[in-house]
């Protein structure tokens, strides 16, 4: 059974589009995060849940959303589109110090 | 944003070789990871290190906390071929990870 899993894994989109990422996780975790990987392969982090409340908003622009129905999931919804969108980005659920990871959608902003 | 200093950015190395790999901080760490990722995947996790100076190990693996919590090392003996990819260290601090910027482990054939 997967642990972190999210879909799409691949999504390919025009400029301006709005788009969304679903993230779950049946590991029972409290935590869940949205990171960027650009194509430095720099991770970034963007958001942090904790129980379906924010508590990690890194410098992101608005177009990003969370969404966080329940402390399972974690949702990713993306507005208007950018060419610098374009990566791969990861969810992943936290257990005492340590992080899992989704296996990434790669996000294609043409 | 705040991100830790991971050396070497790449390694070419014959099958066999010992591989060894470090990053340091200038912040001072309660955990240090270690986690790889394969192509296409998610980073997964190596191994986690929870006090200074803990020395641990995982297979081939062997992965150090340096005793002033500010650095730690990746050590890989005896390279294989399924060990290609990219690894990062990570730096816990207020249940955020602050990550290394990668090492990219490639084997010469």
């Amino acid at each position: 059974d997967t642990a972190v899993s999210q879909t799409p894994k691949y999504l390919v989109t025009q400029m301006g589009n709005d788009k969304s990422i679903k993230c779950e996780q049946n590991l029972g975790h409290d935590t869940m995060y949205w990171y960027k990987q650009d194509s430095k392969k720099f991770l970034k982090i963007m958001f942090s849940y904790n129980n379906k409340e924010l508590i990690i908003n890194e410098t992101v622009p608005n177009r990003f959303s969370p969404k966080s129905p329940d402390k399972a999931h974690l949702n990713l919804h993306i507005n208007s589109l950018e060419l610098g969108d374009s990566a791969v980005y990861f969810c992943a659920s936290r257990r005492r110090d340590t992080q899992y990871f989704g296996p990434g959608t790669r996000l294609t902003v043409l | 944003g705040q991100q830790l200093n991971q050396s070497p950015q790449s390694m070419f190395i014959q099958e066999g070789e010992d591989v060894s790999m470090n990053c340091t901080s200038s912040s001072i760490f309660n955990t240090w990871l270690w986690y790889k990722q394969d192509p296409g995947e998610g980073p997964v996790l190596l191994i986690a290190l929870y006090k200074a100076g803990e020395l641990t190990s995982n297979g081939r693996l062997t992965a150090q906390f340096g005793i002033t919590r500010k650095d730690s090392f990746l050590n890989i003996s005896a390279s294989i071929p399924s060990d290609v990819g990219i690894y990062f260290c990570a730096g816990q601090i207020n249940y955020q990870l602050i990550w290394g910027a990668g090492t990219k482990l490639i084997i010469k054939p």
